[in-house]
């Protein structure tokens, strides 16, 4: 059983769209996080939620909003699409919120902006 | 502003041969670092994680090394595999905060 899941795994839109990408975990984990990987394969943090609260919110265009209706799910809702955002996607769980508490990661939705 | 990178974007080494990737870090504060690895098509995957008041920490086939003098990491696989082949990600933390910072990534190639 995926400990980490996403879907879709692939997301291919027009300029301008909205779409989510959903994230469930069955690890029992609190924490779940949400990173953006480009181009050139570098990973950056997003967002954090612990217990359905928001806890990082790192510089992202208000644009993409988490939204975590229990603490086992966390979605990423994207608007008004740009070329910008075409990426690789990864949901992250971890047991706490703290940062020794390895985090675990989901296989990844590519993201394509046309 | 803070900064954890990696010496080379690519490695190649033969198959049983030792293999050594770097990372060197700017922020003096970080005290928790970990490597990950990546797969192709795949999520980063939890290698081996070392804290501040450590030096060295050895898993299966892996070590890692931490210099806080210089601010350098590297990470050791022993008798590399083709399995290996993967980009391999160092990221750090500090005081306790779940934000982790990572590396830019080194591509290992295992030649057989």
């Amino acid at each position: 059983d995926t400990a980490v899941s996403q879907t879709p795994k692939y997301l291919v839109t027009q300029m301008g769209n909205d779409k989510s990408i959903k994230c469930e975990q069955n690890l029992g984990h609190d924490t779940m996080y949400w990173y953006k990987q480009d181009s050139k394969k570098f990973l950056k943090i997003m967002f954090s939620y612990n217990n359905k609260e928001l806890i990082i919110n790192e510089t992202v265009p208000n644009r993409f909003s988490p939204k975590s209706p229990d603490k086992a799910h966390l979605n990423l809702h994207i608007n008004s699409l740009e070329l910008g955002d075409s990426a690789v996607y990864f949901c992250a769980s971890s047991h706490g919120g703290r940062g020794t508490d390895t985090q675990y990661f989901g296989p990844g939705t590519r993201l394509t902006v046309l | 502003g803070e900064s954890v990178g990696l010496h080379l974007p690519t490695l190649s080494v033969q198959e049983g041969d030792n293999s050594i990737i770097n990372c060197a870090y700017s922020n003096s504060a970080s005290d928790y670092f970990i490597w990950y690895k990546q797969e192709s098509g795949k999520g980063p995957q939890f290698i081996i994680d070392i804290r501040s008041n450590m030096d060295k920490r050895q898993g299966q086939r892996v070590t890692v090394l931490l210099n806080k003098t210089v601010k350098h990491l590297s990470l050791q696989i022993a008798a590399t595999q083709p399995g290996d082949s993967a980009v391999y990600f160092c990221a750090e933390s500090k005081g306790g905060g779940n934000k982790l910072t990572f590396g830019t990534g080194t591509q290992l190639k295992v030649e057989l």
